[in-house]
């Protein structure tokens, strides 16, 4: 059974940096992607970044280049989210989501979110 | 960009009654393999989301079986065939062709009457 833990509530100032883990249990880490997701109060999900420990790769959504960074640390199992410059608009729940590959017909494969942490809230407040 | 609408917006449903939400994208969602990459998700009040069903049509373990959904291209469907009390919450689409820029639908909020 998979399981993943978020790091706790954060309250930051505008232009700091914040820093959420994600530890994961029961999971094949090295096999898994990792996703980070954000929602914004009484707003829809918004994908914002991932990683795949195994080839040690990392994808941004564009509006975050530059500003996110994903890390993981293989022996701790655990992944890591540091957004950069924060502003207010940067409130939101932050939720760490697996990706579980299922091979399709054929040579390809589909990574789908199949489990999701608590999320974390980030209040970005002067 | 792939942009996704969702329709209705709320719907309320009686126990026992079947129930239908609709998702469009702007753009198709049929992978040249054939499998169409568009998944749902149902956010109940005050929890993270969770996976419904992948690749349009496949539910992920664990999901109930009144849990359906279908379609191909640009327009799906997700339909629960009894709504149970538990099924409240939001639900949403998502895109995940243009992997891994996963884009969600805007959301449908299901309440029981």
């Amino acid at each position: 059974q998979v399981h993943l833990v978020q790091s706790g509530t954060e309250m930051k100032k505008p232009g700091s940096s914040v820093k959420v883990s994600c530890k994961a249990s029961g999971a094949a880490f090295s096999t898994s992607t990792f996703n980070w997701v954000r929602q914004a109060p009484g707003q829809g999900p918004e994908w914002i970044g991932r990683i795949i420990p195994f080839l040690g790769s990392t994808d941004y959504a564009q509006e975050f280049e530059g500003r996110l960074t994903v890390t993981a640390d293989d022996s701790a199992s655990t992944v890591y989210m540091e957004l950069n410059s924060l502003r207010s608009e940067d409130t939101a729940i932050y939720y760490c989501a697996r990706g579980k590959r299922e091979q399709l017909v054929g040579n390809f494969f589909y990574y789908y979110m199949d489990v999701w942490g608590k999320g974390t809230t980030v209040t970005v407040s002067s | 960009d792939f942009v996704m609408t969702q329709s209705p917006v709320s719907l309320a449903v009686t126990p026992g009654e079947p129930a239908s939400i609709s998702c469009r994208s702007s753009q198709s969602l049929l992978h040249s393999n054939g499998y169409n990459y568009v998944d749902w998700y149902l956010q109940k009040p005050g929890q993270s989301p969770q996976l419904l069903i992948y690749l349009a049509s496949y539910r992920a373990p664990g999901v109930p079986n009144r849990f359906s959904g279908s379609g191909s291209g640009t327009d799906f469907t997700l339909k629960i065939s009894r709504v149970e009390a538990e099924d409240v919450g939001v639900y949403y689409c998502m895109q995940g062709l243009r992997d891994p820029r996963f884009t969600f639908g805007p959301g449908t909020k299901v309440d029981i009457k």
